[in-house]
């Protein structure tokens, strides 16, 4: 089955300890991103990738990195969790940048909360 | 102002009844457009790609208007499923941007 594989789907952690969040897709796609969705903001971008160890920002890439080593992986690392970082993440790949008509493929999410 | 400006509704409709939303985009270079539906705490699905030719998916139809920069979504004969927050989603050079989205309640 094509899907976006995220992990963990939930995280309560304390502020200052790393963490990673990991995406995995199995359809070959050049094109991956991170996204935190919050109330009244809507899904914005944190960081994209246009192929392996291609990796540009988005909007909000504070206190975020990534790394894409392979084409399938594309992890998003916390180095250091601030309470602001509480958010619902979604990790999401396509084809190419410009999507295709199926679009964009999203996991399932990641809720984070960080005390 | 939002690159992409969505009405967050509510929209309170009763089951059968016609809705439709409307999406703005600011940037002109914008290459590709669909709808998102995404239902609570989930993620986000394609409900459908939007052409300036419009298109038609059973009960629901898409249009671009590229001139005036907006996209439209119709939905006829709601149903109770169809309660879910409906985003709008642009992409342009190398990102998808999203509207925050319109929130469709169906009630019986």
């Amino acid at each position: 089955e094509a899907q976006v594989t995220q992990n963990p789907r939930y995280l309560i952690t304390v502020t200052g300890k790393k963490l990673t969040v990991t995406c995995s897709q199995n359809m070959n796609h050049e094109y991956m991103s991170w996204y935190r969705q919050d109330p009244g903001l809507g899904l914005r971008q944190i960081y994209y990738s246009m192929n392996v160890e291609v990796t540009d920002k988005g909007d909000v890439p504070e206190g975020y990195k990534v790394s894409r080593k392979e084409k399938r992986n594309f992890p998003l690392i916390l180095e250091s969790p601030s309470p602001n970082q509480t958010s619902l993440y979604f990790c999401a790949s396509s084809l190419t940048v410009r999507g295709t008509a199926d679009g964009y493929t999203f996991g399932s999410g990641t809720r984070l909360t960080v005390v | 102002r939002k690159e992409v400006e969505q009405d967050p509704g509510p929209f309170n409709v009763p089951e059968g009844a016609t809705v439709a939303f409307n999406c703005t985009y600011s940037n002109s270079a914008s290459q590709s457009f669909f709808w998102y539906r995404q239902d609570c705490r989930k993620e986000p699905k394609l409900l459908m790609s939007v052409y300036s030719s419009g298109n038609e998916d059973g009960r629901f139809t898409a249009q671009l208007n590229r001139a005036s920069q907006y996209i439209s979504l119709l939905i006829r004969d709601s149903k109770l499923s169809d309660s879910a927050t409906y985003l709008c989603v642009v992409i342009a050079v190398n990102k998808l941007v999203f509207g925050a989205g319109t929130i469709l309640r169906v009630k019986s």
